[in-house]
């Protein structure tokens, strides 16, 4: 079973921040908060991962809280083609065991 | 770097048939993954390879279906005896050996008839 929460579903102005929350309540010390993101029926993208530092990359920022229980993915000028289900998921990195999905956030972006 | 291939993108097969789907991983990458998704629902995991094991097969449907991924080669989903029931997004994913990323490929589409 997936061990995150997310909101089903998210509506979001074009051009204005995306802010998309995950609660992950039992996560372990040792246990990183990755995003993915699947576009209408495409293969999944990778997004972002973090263990307890804010991180940024060219696509969006993750903030974990310090407790690390909780997370938002950030995608700060939203556009029509980030309109997607997006994915939290907790694993240990460098870790091959596999990614259990749950039912994500379903983020519409509108004109 | 290619990313992860797999064919044939759309496969329709009638009820009794053999599908089978392929996919070849990144460059460098010896694990794959395969997924599910049913119409209107969510990815599910089927089975876990490296090269010539199998590492994780909970995933997988009982009978029917079988993956393999030989020394040399693309990793194989089979299903035989395909049911409607069979009709899915099938996605294969391989395993980043740095950041514990999963690179997926865009699927193949069966359809059952």
């Amino acid at each position: 079973d997936a061990k995150t929460t997310q909101p089903p579903s998210m509506d979001c102005a074009e051009g204005r921040a995306a802010n998309l929350p995950c609660n992950h309540s039992t996560i372990s010390g040792n246990e990183y908060v990755y995003w993915y993101r699947q576009i209408h029926s495409q293969g999944p993208q990778y997004i972002i991962h973090g263990l307890k530092n804010n991180e940024t990359n060219e696509m969006a920022s993750l903030i974990i809280t310090e407790d690390r229980k909780s997370s938002t993915l950030i995608l700060p000028h939203a556009t029509l083609r980030d309109t997607a289900v997006y994915y939290c998921i907790v694993r240990v990195a460098r870790n091959t065991d596999k990614l259990i999905f749950g039912t994500g956030t379903r983020l519409q972006v509108f004109p | 770097n290619a990313g992860v291939m797999q064919n044939p993108r759309h496969l329709v097969r009638r009820r009794g048939q053999e599908a089978r789907l392929r996919c070849s991983p990144m460059k460098g990458h010896s694990h794959v993954y395969w997924y599910r998704q049913l119409p209107e629902e969510g990815l599910k995991f089927m089975v876990y390879l490296q090269k010539e094991n199998i590492i994780d097969e909970s995933g997988m449907p009982k009978e029917r279906f079988s993956a393999e991924f030989p020394k040399e080669g693309p990793s194989i989903l089979r299903i035989q005896q395909v049911v409607r029931g069979d009709s899915a997004a099938y996605f294969c994913a391989s395993l980043g050996p740095n950041t514990g990323e999963l690179f997926f490929g865009e699927g193949s589409r069966l359809t059952v008839l």
